[in-house]
């Protein structure tokens, strides 16, 4: 079976910088993606990292190493808007090219 | 018009009863999947379909059932609806690669 784990949830004051970390064990990894997900809707795509380091995209950027089954979801300049849940996704070849999802970890933006 | 289309987007049922959710896709995908989603246990695969001819089962199975009538369509039945079966539940799709999921807006369904 396929172990992802993020925290549950996180508190951040507005303007300033969330890291939800993701841990991994799994077998045969083809690339690791982060969904968000606001209440009562449906995830949406924001991040894909097949290669170990840093990817950058506006306020958020995400960072995985292979090695240490680890990534990273890196929020900065926090905004109201971004309070939501962050899902963690392994892409596994051995699982049949699925996604396994982590349980999420929520993230609330206070004023 | 949204890529991936979920019916119905909430529904409330009673124990015994048969439904269907129904999803639809215009992105042209083989691959589709049906997830359930509770709370703090996140996305639980039930079934999946690589394209019309290949149907295969999930993590959560048991109690449901599914239908691929087309490349673009791929039901979700559940045969006698129990409690433990309310929910929201998610269709996507995904292209060749597996990755890169795009999900329907998502069907409440609660039974009573």
């Amino acid at each position: 079976g396929q172990n992802i784990d993020q925290p549950t949830e996180m508190t951040a004051t507005e303007g300033a910088i969330v890291q939800i970390n993701c841990t991994y064990q799994t077998s045969g990894f083809n690339g690791l993606f982060w969904y968000q997900q606001h209440a009562g809707e449906a995830p949406t795509f924001l991040s894909y990292n097949v290669l170990d380091g840093l990817e950058e995209k506006g306020r958020f950027s995400s960072f995985l190493s292979r090695s240490k089954g680890y990534s990273y979801l890196l929020l900065k300049e926090l905004q109201m808007k971004d309070s939501a849940s962050y899902l963690c996704a392994v892409l596994l070849r051995s699982n049949d090219y699925k996604l396994s999802f982590g349980a999420g970890t929520t993230v609330t933006v206070r004023a | 018009d949204a890529d991936v289309t979920q019916t119905p987007r909430n529904r409330i049922t009673k124990t015994g009863k048969r439904i269907m959710l129904e999803c639809s896709q215009t992105k042209g995908h083989d691959r589709m999947y049906w997830y359930r989603q509770d709370p703090g246990l996140g996305l639980q695969l039930i079934y999946y379909s690589f394209d019309v001819k290949d149907i295969n089962k999930g993590e959560i199975s048991d109690g449901y059932s599914v239908s691929r009538q087309a490349q673009a369509k791929f039901s979700l039945s559940l045969e006698s609806a129990i409690p433990n079966q309310t929910a929201l539940y998610f269709c996507a799709t995904s292209d060749p690669s597996g990755g890169g999921y795009t999900f329907g807006s998502g069907t409440r369904l609660t039974v009573v």
